[in-house]
């Protein structure tokens, strides 16, 4: 069995500070961990993703993650945090030898105060 | 290139009815799959299609069923709506199912709402 766990269902920055958005994963296989994010009303929108290359990944937007497996950790960070950046952001897992069924977090709304 | 399309943006029905949901995939995408969101149950996968045939399907009740088309278009149906059918329905594609480093794209959902 597969498992997401995104470790805080809300994040609260100020603008122009540093945001850290935590994911630990559990799989039995070699995973692929991807980073969504969600602004209302609209679909997902990939930041970045790990597929076992580099261990630190660079997404859009200033966005990146390190994959950390003595951790189970993927979390994601971007040093300075903008007002565009609140939304809602989905840590998801595919693990290779399984049947490439997505696995969800259950989401972190990121909230960015001027 | 276009994006992912799904149609209609909003739904209202009503418990008893059933209900078909619509996706065109991006124009060289041939795998398309289907997610339900909900508040309480976050985002689960519902199934994915590839040429015309369904790889992968989630844990959902035989209410819930899809299918591709030959131009990659999926449907899918729900019969009998409860109310806990309420959600975001979810289509994304990608060109090639089960290849982890191909990016799925998302289209911007369907609401449904069952009165």
């Amino acid at each position: 069995a597969q498992s997401v766990t995104q470790l805080d269902s809300h994040v609260s920055v100020s603008e122009g500070t540093p945001v850290l958005l935590r994911c630990n994963y559990s799989s039995s296989y070699s995973p692929s961990l991807f980073w969504y994010v969600q602004h209302p009303n609209k679909g997902l929108q990939l930041l970045l993703k790990y597929t076992s290359a580099a261990t630190l990944v660079k997404g859009i937007n200033g966005f990146e993650a390190e994959f950390k497996k003595s951790e189970t950790s993927f979390h994601l960070t971007k040093p300075s945090a903008h007002m565009s950046d609140a939304a809602e952001y989905f840590c998801v897992l595919f693990a290779s030898g399984g049947s490439y069924i997505p696995t969800f977090g259950r989401g972190t709304s990121l909230i960015v105060h001027p | 290139k276009a994006g992912v399309t799904q149609t209609p943006r909003y739904l209202i029905k009503t418990r008893g009815q059933q209900v078909t949901l619509s996706c065109s995939p991006i124009s060289g995408h041939r795998s398309v799959s289907w997610y339900q969101q909900t508040p309480g149950q976050g985002l689960q996968f519902l199934f994915e299609y590839f040429s015309e045939t369904q790889r992968n399907k989630g844990n959902f009740p035989g209410r819930f069923s899809g299918r591709q088309f030959s131009n990659s278009r999926s449907e899918m149906n729900v019969s009998t709506l409860e109310l806990g059918d309420s959600a975001l329905y979810l289509c994304a594609s990608t060109t090639t199912p089960g290849v982890v480093t191909d990016t799925q794209y998302f289209g911007p959902g369907t609401r449904l709402t069952v009165l």
